[in-house]
């Protein structure tokens, strides 16, 4: 268990640009979440993927944000046109959830990618 | 998710135990409380759940009331690495983890 991984670390780009982050999760979990974080904030929730089904996008902040997990592993998150009220930190989850929904364990989150938007 | 209330900051001296209140009056039955900590720039780290009964790790201690409408999650020596934000969460995993403000626990020397 190597833990959830997220690439970059930060990122800095100007307004308008379009900006991808990666993240790999614990390699047998099957669900992936994305969240956001700005300061002084607890994350809220954007999406989730089981394997590479995105079962629950409507929390996107907008049609400049997608998420793709094309194979069920790695997910990448786009924002496109940034904007600087996208500055924030985005974090990336994932868990194992057993057939039916039962059986699961607990989120465990990368450390995010820090974006700022200038 | 049920909603949880928690004091949004408590300080504790160091080596003494730490009792973080969560009150989550609307919780349903098939809800669990989940406690997360986030260490500055960091992500959310999961430290412990539970459904009724009382549990224990090698991170911490949660009780729950026998009503189940609040709890306490209890670091039982903090140390100074402790100072996070603190998190009380009613979860189920048909619904998203949602986090509310948490509790900024300050550990002191």
């Amino acid at each position: 268990d190597t833990g959830v991984s997220q690439n970059p670390r930060h990122k800095i780009t100007k307004r308008g640009q379009n900006v991808t982050f990666r993240c790999d999760p614990i390699s047998e979990h099957n669900r992936l979440y994305w969240y956001r974080q700005t300061l002084g904030q607890g994350p809220e929730f954007l999406t989730y993927f089981q394997n590479e089904a995105q079962l629950e996008k409507s929390r996107l902040l907008s049609d400049r944000f997608s998420a793709e997990r094309p194979k069920g592993s790695f997910s990448t998150l786009e924002i496109q046109r940034t904007e600087q009220g996208d500055s924030a930190m985005y974090l990336c989850a994932s868990s194992l959830v057993g057939t039916g929904g039962f059986g699961f364990s607990p989120l465990h989150f990368g450390n995010g990618t820090r974006l700022t938007v200038t | 998710d049920a909603k949880t209330t928690q004091p949004p900051s408590m300080d504790c001296a160091e080596g003494r135990a730490a009792n973080l209140p969560c009150n989550h009056s609307t919780i349903s039955g098939n809800e669990y409380v989940y406690w997360y900590r986030q260490i500055h720039s960091q992500g959310p780290q999961y430290i412990i759940h539970g459904l009724k009964n009382n549990e224990t790790n090698e991170m911490a201690s949660l009780i729950i009331t026998e009503d189940r409408k609040s709890s306490t999650l209890i670091l039982p020596h903090a140390t100074l690495r402790d100072t996070a934000v603190y998190y009380c969460i009613a979860y189920n995993a048909g619904n998203m983890l949602t986090f509310g403000g948490g509790t900024r626990l300050m550990v002191k020397p």
